[in-house]
């Protein structure tokens, strides 16, 4: 099977601008989460998606959103975007939606805001 | 509210040595807890874990510990390698929150020859 894939893989913005980052699941999985990596923070839970509809949301202001579309791919969106949302944004896919079921990871975007 | 936390940011070992990783966690709602291993420009993954029914977990030569009372887990590996070195991930999640995973700062290990 295919792992998950995100992209681009990097990306380079000015501040105010949007941006958005796609997510392809493993085939069959049904939940994707995402998450925002800065240095000294660890991977900050940002929202998860679970057959087109988010079950969780962390704590990140409205400028981060997402959806997830009928094949399960998923992408986010950052509006406005502002310095400090400079990040390696991950993806997570897992069949269900349970802490259990094990999460894959794909390699991350790498954005950075200028 | 760091909710879950590494206190060491790295840790040095010698090949063939065990090496101990600790996490400590503040919320007592978890009931289940991994270990996500990430090496640089590769997404972290899955090593390890355990329910909080459970006090230890092992696979090969990881095994992680858990101590609900103390709300600590450590990860151990024995012996060391060094395509061990890697940074190490703890993460805890409720199953009353679905696939929501709460995760450390990372610490990163390193195994010298």
């Amino acid at each position: 099977k295919a792992g998950v894939t995100q992209t681009p893989r990097y990306l380079i913005k000015t501040r105010g601008q949007q941006v958005t980052l796609s997510c392809s699941p493993i085939s069959g999985h049904r939940s994707v989460s995402w998450y925002q990596q800065t240095p000294g923070q660890g991977l900050q839970f940002l929202f998860e998606y679970f057959s087109e509809t988010q079950r969780n949301k962390g704590n990140f202001p409205g400028r981060f959103s997402g959806r997830q579309f009928s094949n399960s791919r998923s992408e986010m969106n950052v509006s406005t975007l502002e310095l400090g949302d400079s990040a390696l944004y991950l993806c997570a896919s897992s069949q269900d939606s349970t802490s259990t079921d094990t999460q894959y990871f794909g390699p991350g975007t790498r954005l950075t805001v200028l | 509210d760091q909710q879950v936390k590494q206190n060491s940011p790295s840790l040095s070992v010698q090949e063939g040595r065990i090496s101990i990783l600790n996490c400590d966690y503040t919320n007592s709602m978890f009931d289940y807890f991994l270990w996500y291993k990430k090496y640089p420009a590769e997404g972290p993954t899955f090593l390890i874990s355990i329910s909080s029914i459970k006090d230890k977990n092992e696979d090969g030569r990881f095994t992680v510990f858990l101590n609900k009372s103390a709300k600590h887990l450590s990860l151990h590996i024995v012996p060391s390698q060094p395509g061990d070195s890697a940074v190490y991930f703890c993460a805890a999640g409720r199953r009353d929150q679905g696939g929501k995973l709460i995760f450390g700062q990372g610490t990163e290990l390193s195994v010298k020859p």
